[in-house]
C-alpha cells in the first residue's frame, strides 16, 4: 500500500534557530500534501495544504512566514519551522493523498519537535 | 464550520469486553466519515470508513454506522484484544473539500 516517510522523527532545537521536517511519498505521486499539528489532549488541527508547483494554502491562524511550505516535486513536501520557540514545540504530521485511491490519504509516522 | 466531537479518554475495558467509543459531527450536506486508529509509536492508520448514510464500515472487528439523522459515527467492537489498546480518531472530509477534519482522539486501554 501506499507509504509515506517523515524525518526526522524526533527533532530538538535552541530557540531562534529554524527546523525542517521532510515528508515523502515512496510508491506513489502526491499533488496534494496536508500538515497537521497535534496539541497534547487536543485534535490534529490542518496547518497547510501543500500542493505541488504552487503555492500553500495555509488555514486561519497559522502564520506563512513562521511556517514554510514546500513542495517542490510529486513526492516530497517541506515543512520548516523558522526562528523556533518554546511554544512551538509539538508533535507534526503529514498526510499525502493517493490520487489512485478514492479518500485514500496516508499519514507519515510524525515529528516531535522539542524547542529548548 | 464543519467538526467532529468524539468521547474523552482514556477509556480502560477488560480483554473481551464490548467496546463504544462515541462520534458525532457537525457538517453541511454529505460527509464521508473515518476512523483513523494511532498505534504506540506508529502514524495514523485508516481503520474504517463510510461514504454515505447508512453505510456500515467495517475492519478487524470494529465497526460504525453513518447516521445521518443522528449524525453520528460511533465506533464499536464486540470482544476486544490487548492488541487494540491505541489511540483512535474520528475524522470527516467535507463534501467537495480535501481536507480532513478531526476529532481530539480516544485513548484506549485494554488490560490482560
Amino acid at each position: 500500500g501506499a507509504v509515506v516517510s517523515q524525518h526526522p522523527s524526533r527533532v530538538i532545537c535552541k530557540s531562534g534557530t529554524s527546523v525542517k521536517i521532510e515528508c515523502r511519498s515512496l510508491d506513489f505521486q502526491a499533488t496534494t500534501m496536508f500538515w497537521y499539528r497535534q496539541f497534547p489532549k487536543k485534535s490534529l488541527m490542518l496547518m497547510a495544504t501543500s500542493n505541488e508547483g504552487s503555492k500553500a494554502t495555509y488555514e486561519q491562524g497559522v502564520e506563512k512566514d513562521k511556517f514554510l511550505i514546500n513542495h517542490a516535486s510529486l513526492t516530497l513536501s517541506t515543512l520548516t519551522v523558522t526562528s523556533a520557540h518554546p511554544e512551538d514545540s509539538s508533535f507534526y504530521i503529514c498526510s499525502a493523498r493517493d490520487a489512485r485511491v478514492w479518500d485514500g490519504y496516508t499519514f507519515g509516522s510524525g515529528t516531535r519537535l522539542t524547542v529548548v | 464550520g464543519d467538526s467532529v466531537t468524539q468521547m474523552e479518554g482514556p477509556v480502560t475495558l477488560s480483554e473481551e469486553a464490548f467496546l463504544t467509543i462515541n462520534c458525532t459531527y457537525t457538517a453541511t450536506g454529505y460527509p464521508s466519515l473515518f476512523w483513523y486508529v494511532q498505534y504506540p509509536g506508529e502514524g495514523l492508520q485508516l481503520l474504517l470508513k463510510a461514504t454515505k448514510a447508512d453505510d456500515k464500515g467495517s475492519n478487524k472487528g470494529f465497526e460504525a454506522t453513518y447516521r445521518k439523522e443522528t449524525t453520528s459515527f460511533h465506533l464499536e467492537k464486540g470482544s476486544v484484544q490487548v492488541s487494540d489498546s491505541a489511540v483512535y480518531f474520528c475524522a470527516l472530509t467535507p463534501q467537495r473539500d480535501d481536507k480532513i477534519i478531526f476529532g481530539k482522539g480516544t485513548r484506549l486501554h485494554i488490560l490482560p
